[in-house]
């Protein structure tokens, strides 16, 4: 399967605790995105990068997240401390620059 | 403002009812434009890009306008299938991919 992977699919955690998600993109995009939605909801940009640099990320996001893409493929996304509010469907996406970007299937992620 | 803004819907058609959507977006350096679907609980998907001469694929049409700012998505004789979110994308020089908040529809017989 050539598309973009994400893992796990569903993480169901303890607030407090903290998460890592893990984003494969397409192989030679150079664009990858990470996006939260929550239900009725449109995807909220979180950040993105080109290659291994981190472009933009945005004002709304939390010091407790982080992301690496340390080597311009895989990303990953930590949550520290989690909270419930937290509790989403994260999003990772890839593209060449300015083009269409293709979604992977999502983690799902529920605080308790 | 928000940066990319939609019709916020439900849109309720019968079968082969024709329905349009609407999208706004502020930043005029915008440059690349896009609508997905995204069904209940899946992650969107590209239904099509939107170029400045509009453009067509079936039953779908696709309009830019640059000048005041917006782009419609035409869907001629709806059909059940196509009951789910249309979000409208934007893709600015030098940032992220900007979703609108979704237009749902719902196809009914």
């Amino acid at each position: 399967d050539t598309g973009v992977s994400q893992n796990p699919r569903h993480k169901i955690t303890k607030r407090g605790q903290n998460v890592t998600f893990r984003c494969d993109p397409i192989s030679e995009h150079n664009r990858l995105y990470w996006y939260r939605q929550t239900l009725g909801q449109g995807p909220e940009f979180l950040t993105y990068f080109q290659n291994e640099a981190q472009l933009e990320k945005s004002r709304l996001l939390s010091d407790r997240f982080s992301a690496e893409r340390p080597k311009g493929s895989f990303s990953t996304l930590e949550i520290q401390r989690t909270e419930q509010g937290d509790s989403a469907m994260y999003l990772c996406a890839s593209s060449l620059l300015f083009a269409e970007a293709f979604f992977g299937q999502g983690t799902r992620l529920t605080v308790v | 403002r928000k940066e990319v803004e939609q019709d916020p819907g439900p849109f309720n058609v019968p079968e082969g009812a024709t329905v349009a959507f609407n999208c706004t977006y502020s930043n005029s350096a915008s440059q690349s434009f896009f609508w997905y679907r995204q069904d209940c609980r899946k992650e969107p998907k590209l239904l099509m890009s939107v170029y400045s001469s509009g453009n067509e694929d079936g039953r779908f049409t696709a309009q830019l306008n640059r000048a005041s700012q917006y782009i419609s998505l035409l869907i001629r004789d709806s059909k059940l299938s196509d009951s789910a979110t249309y979000l409208c994308v934007v893709n600015q020089a030098g940032t992220a991919l900007i979703f609108g908040k979704g237009t749902t529809l719902s196809v009914s017989s």
